[in-house]
């Protein structure tokens, strides 16, 4: 039973279009996270979610837009994509209320690849 | 500024053939720092919370000390099952920063 589970694993499209990851976690936690995991393996946070509401928006371009509908869930849907896009999307949550604060579950990425 | 610098970038080893990992870190406040294991294709899996000078924390071949400029994954052992991305993060007044992270290959 995936404590944190994302979809799709791959992502294979072209220049412009848009897409969406989907997230869910199932440990009741009440903060999640999008980080992106560049070429490097640097991993940079992107968003943080504490209870349906936005608290961290790291300098993230607009095409990027995280939506939770609820504290299980946190999808990102990424208008216009760019070739610098391309990386592994990793969702996360913590148990912990304050965002960036303790041990981070996460799960297990999705690979984006724009031609 | 705020950074986290991991050393080696890559580690091979023989299997037995213990060694330790670095994490070097600067930051204002520290309020924890944090070891996790990635595998390929996979997500980072939590390992260990440290949070002061001094402290350590141990699991099954790995353990993990913390001074106030660094801290060191001693591994003692190892096993194939071992090799993985190990990844250090830290905690700070304002951040939670991960390092670049030391890839460790144990051979048989």
């Amino acid at each position: 039973d995936t404590a944190v589970s994302q979809t799709p694993k791959y992502l294979v499209t072209q220049m412009g279009n848009d897409k969406s990851i989907k997230c869910e976690q199932n440990l009741g936690h009440d903060t999640m996270y999008w980080y992106k995991q560049d070429s490097k393996k640097f991993l940079k946070i992107m968003f943080s979610y504490n209870n349906k509401e936005l608290i961290i928006n790291e300098t993230v371009p607009n095409r990027f837009s995280p939506k939770s509908p609820d504290k299980a869930h946190l999808n990102l849907h990424i208008n216009s994509l760019e070739l610098g896009d391309s990386a592994v999307y990793f969702c996360a949550s913590s148990p912990h209320l304050s965002p960036n604060t303790g041990e981070l579950f996460f799960g297990e990425g999705s690979r984006l690849t724009v031609l | 500024e705020d950074q986290v610098t991991q050393s080696p970038e890559a580690l091979r080893l023989q299997e037995g053939e213990s060694s330790s990992l670095n994490c070097s870190y600067t930051v204002s406040g520290l309020r924890g720092l944090f070891w996790y294991r990635q595998d390929p294709g996979k997500g980072p899996e939590f390992l260990f919370t440290l949070y002061s000078a001094g402290e350590e924390k141990e699991k099954e071949r790995l353990k993990a000390t913390l001074t106030k400029k660094e801290s060191f994954l001693h591994i003692t052992a190892p096993k194939p099952e071992d090799s993985a991305t190990y990844l250090c993060a830290v905690q700070g007044t304002y951040k939670y920063i991960f390092g670049t992270g030391t890839r460790l290959k144990v051979l048989a």
